[in-house]
Order: structure tokens, then C-alpha cells, then sequence
């Protein structure tokens, strides 16, 4: 069973514009959520990661946004920059205290464009 | 630092036979968490070990089994291999932080498993 999508399996975003990854859930028992990237042959590298107390957390040039009542998170990344290229995974855990059984999406495949 | 590293890089077995995976954690993680990534897919969790032990296990059958050692490297072994069982296969390490959060989860490159 899916309960982490990422509906666009890729984005074409222009150097310097803002990007949107989108993320939706249905088990409501996630309460802890992350982005990961993932360049070829590598394994996925942790981005950002976001409590559900909160509904904002932002690191330099990317910002992660959580919408409990609809099941829905974000990453928005701004400026986007060529390096940022790359497959985006949203995943979500029951608990920070507890990072077994990490639910993951499809992933989302961003580029930009210089 | 060394990271997470896994071997070997690239794997090609027939169905029936088996498998066996190795992961090193990255220094001073404790944790080691196994994941399957079919193409097209997110990764999806088969198992965890802490402590010499599986902590908790996904949705994946018996014939997938792990160990940990005592220096924390850890084996994914897959028996009766079936021509699913084609995937990239990550390796995850973490530790546990006092107050008993697990900081983010670091991966390795992962081992790329053909069955024909």
C-alpha cells in the first residue's frame, strides 16, 4: 500500500526560480516527515526534516512546509540552482523516536534548467 | 570519515540460488536499516538491527534474513532469489541520540541485484 505520494514523477524548473515538490500521506499516525535527494549511483542523502508540531521548518534555501489536515507537505527550494538536480524522495516515520518502518514516496525528478 | 559503504556494487544471480548483501555503517552509527528499491519506486523497508538484533521487520517474506555484528556491519541474505527480487538494495545506518531519538538515517550507494 502507498501511504506516501509523490503524484509528479518530475519538474523542469529555470535556474533562479523557485521549485515545488509536493507530498501527500493517509496514514495519520506519521508524525515525522523528511526529504531526501538522491543523485545517480548514490544513495539518498538526507535534506530537511520537519515535526508535525510544526507546520514550517526552513534551511537556507529550502523550506519544508506540513498541512496536517490535508495530509500534505512541501519542499520549496529558492532560489533553484543546476546542482539541485536530482530525485527527490518525501518519506514519513511514526515517530522521530522511532525511525523503523520509514514510509517512502516514488520520488520526484527535478531539473533545473541554467 | 567513511560513510555508509555496501558490496559488493553490482550482483547478477539466476532464480533459486541466493544472495547475501554487506553493509558498513558510517563511524559511530549503531543502527543499520535494510531497504529494497524496485525501478520507478521509492525505497521500502525490509528490516532493522540494533544490537545484534532485528528491531522490526516490513512487509517482505522469510526468505529475506539479516545479521548484525558485533562491530555493526550487517548482511542481507535472500534465499530462493525470484526474478522480483531485481532491485537496488540500500543500506541505512543511524544511531541513537540521548533521549532516545534517532538522528536522520544515512545511506550507502547501494547494491544493484539482477535475477535471470
Amino acid at each position: 500500500d502507498q501511504q506516501v505520494k509523490q503524484n509528479s514523477p518530475s519538474l523542469s524548473v529555470q535556474e533562479g526560480r523557485i521549485s515545488i515538490l509536493n507530498c501527500d500521506y493517509t496514514n495519520s499516525m506519521f508524525d515525522y516527515f523528511l526529504w531526501y535527494k538522491k543523485y545517480p549511483a548514490e544513495g539518498p542523502t538526507f535534506l530537511i526534516s520537519i515535526s508535525s508540531i510544526k507546520d514550517k521548518n526552513e534551511d537556507g534555501r529550502f523550506t519544508v512546509f506540513l498541512n496536517k489536515s490535508a495530509k500534505h507537505l512541501s519542499l520549496h527550494i529558492v532560489p533553484s540552482q543546476p546542482g539541485d538536480s536530482a530525485v527527490y524522495f518525501c518519506a514519513a516515520s511514526p515517530s522521530l523516536y522511532n525511525n523503523n518502518d520509514m514510509r517512502f514516496g516514488a520520488g520526484t525528478r527535478l531539473t533545473v534548467k541554467p | 570519515d567513511a560513510g555508509v559503504t555496501q558490496s559488493p556494487t553490482h550482483l547478477i544471480k539466476t532464480r533459486g540460488q541466493q544472495v547475501t548483501l554487506r553493509c558498513s555503517p558510517k563511524s559511530g552509527h549503531d543502527t543499520v536499516s535494510w531497504y529494497q528499491q524496485a525501478l520507478g519506486q521509492g525505497p521500502q523497508f525490509i528490516f532493522q538491527y540494533y544490537e545484534e538484533e532485528e528491531r522490526q521487520r516490513g512487509n517482505f517474506p522469510d526468505r529475506f534474513s539479516g545479521h548484525q555484528f558485533p562491530n555493526y556491519s550487517s548482511e542481507l541474505n535472500v534465499n530462493a532469489l525470484l526474478l522480483g527480487d531485481s532491485a537496488l538494495y540500500l543500506c541505512a545506518s543511524s544511531f541513537i541520540l540521548s533521549g532516545g531519538a534517532h538522528n536522520e538515517q544515512f545511506f550507502g550507494p547501494g547494491t544493484r541485484l539482477t535475477v535471470l
